[in-house]
């Protein structure tokens, strides 16, 4: 894959299961957060957003949850499939920019 | 399909030299981004252009440069390259240049960069 090479922490999951996958981000001023899924030989791809006036959203089988408080920002993914299984980004940007910069990402691996 | 094209996909050269990397945005987006995916940085945002004019700037050498066409195609220009430079290198677009209504960008499958 794309990302052979890079030392991504990994989740691994049994199908079926829900997945937690975690982010912290540094800098306070950032108020708008989004996840993306890439899988192998692929872009970046766009999953859900979420603005720091609001603590929760959620998609289709996933939902995001921000801590403000203590710069964290998770990814909640319902009932894991195996197409799930791809590096997860967070970014974050600032001021209603679209600069987004990116978390290292996170590996999940869905175990049938 | 993101809508987003970037050509080559692949492209290998040697150290010294320049390359163009081409990319086209979803048909009516107006703002156009470059990433780049190295194996040891992730994707470190390098430049964002929007209706032809630069918007944002991040981590862009200076022997790299890009610009956004009238038609909003754009192009990133890497010269005297170096070992170092060899990684993915992603366009995204989005309609417009700030995320007031949503931060989606949509990305290209890349074009990967081998410099030996």
């Amino acid at each position: 894959g794309e990302n052979v090479g890079l030392h991504l922490p990994t989740l691994s999951v049994q199908e079926g299961d829900n997945s937690i996958i975690n982010c912290a981000y540094s800098n306070s001023a950032s108020d708008y957060f989004i996840w993306y899924k890439q899988e192998s030989g692929k872009g970046p791809q766009f999953i859900i957003d979420i603005r720091s006036n609001m603590d929760k959203r959620q998609g289709q089988r996933v939902t995001v949850l921000l801590n403000k408080t203590v710069k964290h920002l998770s990814l909640q993914i319902a009932a894991t499939q195996p197409g799930d299984s791809a590096v997860y980004f967070c970014a974050e940007s600032t001021g209603g920019g679209n600069k987004l910069t990116f978390g290292t990402g996170t590996q999940l691996k869905v175990e049938l | 399909d993101s809508g987003v094209t970037q050509t080559p996909k692949h492209l290998i050269t040697a150290t010294g030299q320049r390359v163009t990397l081409r990319c086209s945005p979803r048909s009516g987006d107006l703002s156009v981004y470059w990433y780049q995916q190295s194996l040891d940085q992730g994707l470190q945002f390098l430049i964002q252009y929007y209706n032809g004019e630069e918007r944002a700037k991040g981590n862009i050498l200076e022997r790299f440069s890009a610009q956004q066409f009238p038609d909003l195609h754009s192009e990133l220009n890497l010269s005297s390259l170096e070992l170092g430079d060899s990684a993915l290198y992603f366009c995204a677009s989005s309609r417009t240049g700030d995320s007031a209504n949503t931060g989606e960008l949509f990305f290209g499958e890349g074009s990967r960069l081998t410099v030996l």
